[in-house]
């Protein structure tokens, strides 16, 4: 069935080093991507996203990159700070689908070390 | 502020006992999605309502419904609840269909505890 997974539960970095977070997505055929931030006792919040037709995206200290190929998708957080610490899901929907929803993985824990 | 609201934040009831927790979606927005999320779990869909009418179901129980009523505010009822029902429950709003209008605003969450 489709999935969306993320290749570490957990990662930790030195502040001011950066981040890289991996996502593996199991439908070829989504058509976009989305990254989510979650800090504790609070609601997913958007990060940023990409079209499938893309394979590269820049943001605000952050970057999303899209392998197609193999199915990869990854965020990097630039010059990581301590406000970075949450949890990053991935999502992708596939508008073709009678459905079109998100389909989240199950997230990452960031933990960035002063 | 994602300018979706829910309430209650907390909400403490036995077994057996049925809730409803409250969602307002960002002003202009046409798409409501109820999502739960238990202890360690990421977010599992429950349900999607577009402009008054049921879009999309996802894993949702038997036991809970939802409906999003004419000003777009939207009710997820949870029945019969048992232990494994205690969780967060996330609303989202889009504005709707397509591409970037799919981009989800989450609520700060509902915590669910079920004793």
């Amino acid at each position: 069935g489709e999935s969306v997974g993320l290749h570490l539960p957990t990662l930790s970095v030195q502040e001011g080093d950066n981040s890289i977070i991996n996502c593996a997505y199991s439908n070829s055929a989504s058509d976009y991507f989305i990254w989510y931030k979650q800090e504790s006792g609070k609601g997913p919040q958007f990060i940023i996203d990409i079209r499938s037709n893309m394979d590269k995206r820049q943001g605000q200290r952050v970057t999303v990159l899209l392998n197609k190929t193999v199915k990869h998708l990854s965020l990097q957080i630039a010059a990581t700070q301590p406000g970075d610490s949450a949890v990053y899901f991935c999502a992708d929907i596939f508008l073709g689908g009678s459905q079109g929803n998100l389909i989240f993985g199950k997230g990452t824990k960031l933990s960035v070390k002063p | 502020d994602s300018g979706v609201t829910q309430t209650p934040k907390h909400l403490i009831t036995a077994t057996g006992q049925r809730v409803t927790l409250r969602c307002s979606p960002r002003s202009g927005d046409l798409s409501v999605y109820w999502y739960q999320q238990s202890l360690d779990q990421g977010l599992q869909f429950l349900i999607q309502y577009y402009n008054g009418e049921e879009r999309a179901k996802g894993n949702i129980l038997e036991r809970f419904s939802a409906q999003q009523f004419p000003d777009l505010h939207s009710e997820l009822n949870l029945s019969s609840l048992e232990l494994g029902d205690s969780a967060l429950y996330f609303c989202a709003s889009s504005l709707g269909q397509g591409m970037a209008k799919n981009i989800q605003y989450f609520g700060a969450g509902t915590r669910l505890s079920v004793l």
